[in-house]
C-alpha cells in the first residue's frame, strides 16, 4: 500500500495562477482532510470531506476549494494565488473503521507563490 | 470546541538525558489524544494515541505520555534522548463526532538534541 499520495512534491506560482493540489489513498477511508502548515502555526484545516459527496469547511477555507473526486481522491484548487498561501500543504486520511480517529498524512506539497 | 497549547516553542537536550516536552488540552467531552513527530522536510508520523483506555501510553522509539484529566494535561517524555529524535513535536486533540474527526494541531515543539 502506498498510503497518501500527493501531486506534486514542489510548486511555484505567481500570484494570480492557478493550480490543483492532488491526493490520493489506497486504505479505503472514508474521511480525508487538506491541512496547511506555517511556521510557528502548528497544522491547520482547511477543507475535510467526512465521506464521498460530503466536503465542509475547516478553519482557513479562504482562497481554496475542493471536490471529493471518488471515494480515494479529494483535490484542493487555488483559483487566485496569493502569496499569504505560500504554505507547505498536507493531506490526510482517516477510516471509519479507525475508531480512535487516527489520520494518515501524505508526504506534503511545498507551494510558493511569488 | 477543542484547544491545544504546548507549552515550549524549544526543548534543547543532551544525547542521553530525558525528554519533557508539555501538553495542556481543553475540551467540553473526552478527549482523545496524540503526538506526532515530524522531521525535517518529511511528513508527519504518529508516535502514540491515547482512546481513555491505559492513563499511561507507550509509542515508538522509547516514547510515552501521560494523560492526566485533573492537569487537562498529555505531556511526552523519553528517559534518554538519541540525535535521531531532533524533530518538531506536534500535540494533537481529536473532534467528537462520530465516523470522522477534526484534528486541532497545537503550534509544535522543535526538540533539538546536542552530542
Amino acid at each position: 500500500n502506498a498510503g497518501v499520495t500527493q501531486t506534486p512534491k514542489f510548486q511555484v506560482l505567481k500570484t494570480g495562477q492557478s493550480m490543483t493540489l492532488q491526493c490520493a489513498q489506497d486504505m479505503n477511508h472514508n474521511s480525508m482532510y487538506w491541512y496547511r502548515q506555517d511556521p510557528g502555526m502548528g497544522l491547520r484545516l482547511i477543507y475535510y470531506s467526512a465521506s464521498e459527496g460530503t466536503t465542509d469547511k475547516g478553519e482557513v477555507p479562504n482562497g481554496y476549494n475542493v471536490s471529493r473526486l471518488n471515494k480515494r481522491e479529494f483535490s484542493l484548487r487555488l483559483e487566485s494565488a496569493a502569496p499569504s498561501q505560500t504554505s507547505v500543504y498536507f493531506c490526510a486520511s482517516s477510516g471509519q473503521s479507525s475508531h480512535y480517529y487516527e489520520q494518515y498524512f501524505g508526504p506534503g506539497t511545498r507551494l510558493t507563490v511569488t | 470546541a477543542q484547544s491545544v497549547t504546548q507549552l515550549d516553542s524549544h526543548v534543547s537536550v543532551s544525547e542521553g538525558t530525558p525528554v519533557l516536552l508539555r501538553c495542556n488540552y481543553s475540551s467540553s467531552y473526552s478527549p482523545s489524544l496524540f503526538w506526532y513527530v515530524q522531521h525535517p522536510n518529511k511528513g508527519l508520523q504518529l508516535l502514540l494515541k491515547y482512546t481513555s483506555a491505559a492513563t499511561l501510553v507507550k509509542g515508538i522509539n522509547g516514547f510515552e505520555a501521560e494523560f492526566k484529566k485533573s492537569e487537562t494535561s498529555f505531556h511526552l517524555t523519553k528517559p534518554s534522548a538519541h540525535m535521531s529524535d531532533a524533530a518538531e513535536y506536534f500535540c494533537v486533540v481529536s473532534g467528537p463526532d462520530p465516523g470522522y474527526s477534526t484534528l486541532t494541531f497545537g503550534k509544535g515543539t522543535m526538540l533539538l538534541v546536542s552530542p
